[in-house]
């Protein structure tokens, strides 16, 4: 299995409302990635979890917080968000995170923040 | 810091025409490069690698060499299809770095029939 999943494809949710993204791999990789993708730009790391733990967040603010439950899962919890926060969120991940080698992207998660 | 610059599309061809999307980079320290594609709503594939200097990376007709001594990666195609219409990202991971990519501003191409 050489891919990364993420659920929901598509997600429309309100200013006040609280939601969560999925993302899965079973490549047996121990780092997990977060990006943020706006229209016609390269993607915008958000966070990188190496072994389960939380290794980098990049001054994400605290309306999107991340969980690792395990080596496989990688979740981001949403609340609060603004009309600004709508994108393509993508999860990506790479064998480890202590040197450089590809990432694996899933597909996305069109987010809309009405 | 490190940083990835790429031709500003869109590049526009017709079928069969020879494609490059010219790359440059620099690194602070020894730099692994990739091209990634992405096609209209989907997330990123990697499309080709090179972890060393002289080192060509190929992938479905696509080819791009690790240049040190110019600090390229230019994306080459010999004929292109309709169906390689997409945004190609040039990007580059710093051995030790905690692997973070980093990424050029992309560069669409668009093939007509």
């Amino acid at each position: 299995d050489t891919e990364v999943t993420q659920t929901p494809k598509h997600l429309v949710m309100g200013m006040t409302n609280k939601k969560s993204l999925k993302c899965e791999q079973h490549m047996g990789h121990r780092a997990m990635y977060w990006y943020k993708q706006k229209a016609k730009k390269p993607p915008e790391l958000m966070f990188v979890y190496s072994y389960e733990k939380l290794s980098i967040n990049e001054s994400v603010p605290s309306r999107f917080s991340p969980e690792c439950p395990n080596s496989s899962l990688l979740n981001l919890h949403l609340h609060a968000l603004q009309p600004e926060d709508s994108a393509l969120y993508l999860c990506a991940s790479s064998p480890t995170s202590g040197r450089a080698s590809e990432q694996f992207f899933g597909p996305g998660t069109r987010l809309t923040v009405l | 810091g490190n940083s990835v610059t790429q031709m500003e599309g869109p590049v526009t061809l017709s079928e069969e025409a020879f494609l490059t999307i010219n790359c440059t980079y620099t690194a602070t320290g020894y730099p692994s490069l990739f091209w990634y594609v992405q096609y209209p709503g989907e997330g990123l594939q990697l499309l080709l690698k090179a972890t060393k200097a002289d080192d060509k990376g190929s992938n479905k007709g696509f080819e791009a060499t690790y240049r040190k001594e110019t600090t390229s990666f230019h994306l080459e195609k010999g004929s292109v299809q309709v169906s390689d219409s997409a945004v190609y990202f040039c990007a580059l991971s710093v051995y030790n770095a905690g692997n973070m990519l980093t990424f050029g501003g992309g560069t669409r191409l668009m093939v007509k029939p």
